[in-house]
């Protein structure tokens, strides 16, 4: 079946950047299907970073002020995430996931599948 | 922004009924889901829109949304219940995924 895998470094340095990426095992990027980021803090709870779709075409939380850049590889069923500008505040446990259309209702969207999550600390 | 407000905890014996809820304003003009998250993993969707149940996942979870409240019940709550739960929407408005505050689940 299909499964989600973040990867990354664990520790960045504030001020800097956080790459991880996601690798799709078991199915591909699909033509119906948005690819999202979330992340958890013991403080803020879920927050939803942003989604891509297969044609590259991408959603963000406003709340991260242009921040992040989520891409898209095809060719290797990856997606991956950049956050720019990081903060201990960003410190938090990142998970990917697939998100899926309702196929009863419009305007709604939900998350089917998530990766084990990726933890990183902001910290110098 | 849309808030979604959840009790930070409920206990529950084994067998008895779990209701936890997910308030938001007019929360029921929209389609809510939930999810379970247990300690170090990631979380599983039990419920989406509202009431329908993935594949897989039993029958002793049910989901409600009417004014401005959203259920979700669990029946015959078993020791595998106890867990994390979080509801969520998507805020046509705002173009957010929105998630509830979470609600500890505690089987007594």
């Amino acid at each position: 079946q299909v499964q989600l895998r973040e990867s990354g470094p664990g520790l960045v340095k504030p001020s800097g950047t956080l790459s991880l990426t996601c690798a799709i095992s078991g199915g591909s990027i699909g033509r119906d299907l948005w690819w999202s980021w979330v992340r958890q803090t013991p403080g803020e709870g879920l927050e939803w970073l942003g989604e891509i779709f297969h044609t590259g075409s991408t959603n963000y939380n406003p709340s991260l002020r242009g921040r992040a850049t989520i891409s898209i590889d095809k060719s290797t069923t990856q997606f991956s995430l950049n956050l720019t500008s990081l903060t201990a505040a960003d410190t938090a446990l990142y998970f990917c996931a697939r998100t899926r259309d309702s196929v009863t209702f419009t305007n709604s969207h939900y998350f089917d599948l998530w990766g084990q999550g990726a933890l990183v600390t902001v910290s110098s | 922004s849309y808030v979604l407000t959840q009790p930070s905890s409920v206990s529950v014996a084994p067998g008895q009924t779990a209701t936890i809820t997910c308030g938001g304003d007019s929360i029921g003009s929209k389609l809510v889901h939930w999810y379970q998250q247990k300690p170090g993993q990631a979380p599983v969707l039990v419920v989406y829109d509202d009431k329908g149940r993935p594949s897989g996942i039993p029958e002793r979870f049910s989901g409600s949304n009417s004014g401005n409240t959203a259920t979700l019940t669990i029946s015959r709550v078993e020791a595998g219940d106890e867990a994390d739960y979080y509801c969520q929407l998507w805020h046509s408005t705002s173009f957010q995924y929105v998630f509830g505050t979470g609600t500890k689940v505690t089987v007594l």
